[in-house]
């Protein structure tokens, strides 16, 4: 079957930086999401892309965070100024429709700790 | 989106089937059903989904009471590896965004 591809799977940054979470999506997929995790948390909703702009964004996703789709084949997430709060595992997602009547595909997701 | 209610934790042999309740009671017409899962700390996975019907896949069953205010996952033969969260969703026909609960955690034992 084919696959969400993340990299890296894991990231350790310090605060103030910036990194880059990248994604390569299923090749054929249109719509792009991505969702963060908190350790011990729920898995939360951060964007979601189609059609090179972003569909809907969450309250989490503030101005620090941007998304790009630079080529054909990948999918960023950029934080532009890292917080401690960003800790989190970040999780691609990509589905060839909407999220209704298809199923989403996730990634095994980037680790990410800010120290 | 219809709030889900499912409980927090169950437990199952392996071998026996696995029976997941979930409660929308406030589910409407156009809101579809999903299940995933998320086995430790890796990305959901995708189990099924339904509108009315009881649905049946490779990994799975899914069935929805007649007047749609719950549902129940349905894993025939469980083994340690189905040992995961699993997420009950509701979701509109235009929704761009899925949104997790809490789910249940399923262990599975010997």
């Amino acid at each position: 079957e084919p696959e969400v591809t993340q990299t890296p799977s894991h990231q350790v940054t310090q605060m103030g930086q910036e990194v880059i979470l990248r994604c390569v999506p299923i090749s054929n997929h249109l719509y792009f999401y991505w969702y963060r995790q908190i350790l011990g948390q729920k898995v939360e909703f951060l964007v979601s892309f189609y059609n090179n702009e972003i569909s809907e964004k969450s309250e989490i996703f503030d101005d620090q965070f941007s998304v790009e789709r630079p080529d054909g084949s990948n999918f960023t997430l950029k934080i532009r100024s890292t917080k401690l709060e960003d800790s989190a595992m970040y999780f691609c997602a990509s589905s060839p429709l909407l999220a209704t009547n298809e199923k989403l595909f996730f990634g095994s997701g980037t680790q990410l700790s800010v120290l | 989106d219809a709030k889900t209610t499912q409980p927090p934790s169950m437990d199952c042999a392996e071998g026996r089937a696995a029976n997941l309740p979930c409660n929308h009671s406030t589910i409407s017409g156009n809101e579809y059903v999903y299940w995933y899962r998320q086995i430790h700390s890796q990305g959901p996975q995708y189990i099924i989904h339904g509108l009315k019907n009881n649905e049946t896949n490779e990994m799975a069953s899914l069935i929805i009471t007649e007047d749609r205010k719950s549902s129940t996952l349905i894993l025939p033969h469980a083994t340690l590896r189905d040992t995961a969260v699993y997420y009950c969703i509701a979701i509109t026909g235009t929704a761009s965004k899925l949104t997790f609960g809490t789910g249940t955690r399923l262990q599975v034992t010997l």
